[in-house]
């Protein structure tokens, strides 16, 4: 278990539609950090947040958005869902902003299937 | 931009070595971590390297040559557990590139 706690494991949906999926960090850790992972595409970077402040910046589309909220929780939430959205999603998060030798420790992730 | 790649699959025997190789061209490097992951699952961190030369952590190894653009992941004694996707990532100043992952089949 890596403390970091995702809702929902899965969610379907239709297209069009709108999703929010909500990640816990682990106890103490600032940063928190999305991804989306596709059999084609391997695990994608899309947004890192720190302390409540956006920190870096990936491939995120722009209907996709994100934040992080004083408690330290984040929110991934995807919009006029497509059908290539299908994918799983981590929330990852570390200590501090990211550098030195601090790993990324995963949740289980948000599979998400749009029908 | 990152560019990683490693192979897609490699397949040994238990109680053998296996080695994962990864190669990068990035425009800034600023470490590079080894995750496992196994299938559906979270990826778990494994090792990581900054400075060259060879880390070990138990069963597993990480070897780094920053020139080269080129790091090795070496598991011994291989289990059926091992079995698994292996993530070779590559971070800049604050973001984590991560390889497409090797998949590794132990067989008995």
């Amino acid at each position: 278990d890596s403390g970091v706690t995702q809702t929902p494991k899965h969610l379907i949906t239709a297209t069009g539609q709108r999703v929010t999926l909500r990640c816990s960090p682990r106890s103490g850790d600032l940063s928190v950090y999305w991804y989306q992972q596709s059999l084609d595409q391997g695990l994608q970077f899309l947004i890192q947040y720190y302390n409540g402040e956006e920190r870096a910046k990936g491939n995120i589309l722009e209907r996709f958005s994100a934040q992080q909220f004083p408690d330290l929780h984040s929110e991934l939430n995807l919009s006029s869902l497509e059908l290539g959205d299908s994918a799983l999603y981590f929330c990852a998060s570390s200590v501090g902003t990211g550098g030195g030798n601090q790993p990324q420790h995963f949740g289980d992730g948000t599979r998400l299937s749009i029908l | 931009g990152q560019n990683i790649d490693q192979p897609t699959e490699m397949t040994a025997t238990e109680g053998a070595i296996v080695q994962i190789n990864c190669t990068y061209q990035t425009s800034g490097f600023n470490g590079l971590f080894w995750y496992q992951q196994h299938a559906g699952e979270a990826p778990t961190f494994l090792s990581y390297n900054v400075l060259d030369g060879l880390e070990e952590k138990g069963r597993f190894s990480s070897f780094l040559s920053r020139s080269k653009g080129y790091s090795y992941l070496l598991l011994k004694e291989l289990q059926m557990k091992d079995s698994a996707s292996y993530l070779c990532a590559v971070r800049d100043l604050y973001k984590l590139s991560f390889g497409a992952g090797t998949t590794v089949t132990v067989r008995a």
